[in-house]
């Protein structure tokens, strides 16, 4: 099955720190999203980005999907940025409904 | 906005029961899934739904796994004999096209199984 590698593993940064997260996937792929796991544990969309550059408030990812890796940039780290950031694909396979392969994560610390 | 809703928040069960996780998709949504993700680990798909038959399943989804839509709004997870390395937190999501179009996936709050 598809890889996906997420590096580094884990991250401390002070707040107002500057972050960049990747992501590696072993074949092309149909979907990848970002997703931020909050202390709750809940997943919260961050972005569909299959390719491009999409920008969000303080986030922002690029995919460069002909050279399989994707980015995601935190500018100007706040405390509530902490937790678990997962990238996860969808590996295309000509229909259906596909499930989401995902990355072991970046834990991301945030200290005041 | 409008969200996945996944009930109970938390399930505490008897090894060897019998439990059903339920879940009400984006209510224009025509495809579902079910995902695990055991304490400190990733998130692992299970099984995804379409047009009410399973579309495609990992082998983590064995014969102790069902999924069932009842009516036109929930969605669930039946696990008939637990073990305890079923403990884990269950989430369920949701998505309006498949893998053709584009397929984002929306996750609810999810629901921790803890089996004693």
């Amino acid at each position: 099955g598809i890889q996906v590698e997420q590096s580094p593993p884990d991250l401390i940064l002070q707040e107002g720190a500057n972050s960049t997260l990747r992501c590696n996937f072993s074949d092309s792929v149909n979907n990848l999203q970002w997703f931020h796991q909050n202390p709750w544990g809940q997943l919260i969309n961050l972005f569909y980005i299959p390719s491009g550059t999409k920008q969000n408030g303080r986030l922002s990812a690029t995919t460069v999907a002909t050279e399989r890796y994707s980015l995601l940039y935190i500018s100007s780290s706040q405390t509530t940025d902490s937790g678990v950031y997962f990238c996860a694909v969808e590996l295309y396979s000509g229909g259906g409904a596909d499930g989401l392969t995902f990355g072991k994560g970046t834990h991301l610390i945030i200290q005041p | 906005e409008p969200e996945v809703t996944q009930t109970p928040s938390h399930q505490v069960t008897q090894m060897g029961q019998e439990v059903i996780l339920r879940c009400v998709p984006i209510s224009n949504h025509l495809y579902f899934y079910w995902y695990r993700q055991i304490l400190g680990q990733k998130v692992e798909f299970l099984v995804s739904f379409y047009n009410n038959e399973i579309s495609e399943k990992s082998e983590i989804f064995d014969d102790q796994f069902s999924v069932e839509r009842p009516d036109g709004s929930n969605f669930t997870l039946k696990i008939r004999s637990t073990k305890l390395e079923d403990s884990a937190m269950y989430f369920c999501a949701s998505s309006e096209f498949g893998t053709l179009a584009k397929n984002i996936q929306y996750f609810g709050a999810g629901t921790r199984l803890s089996v004693l």
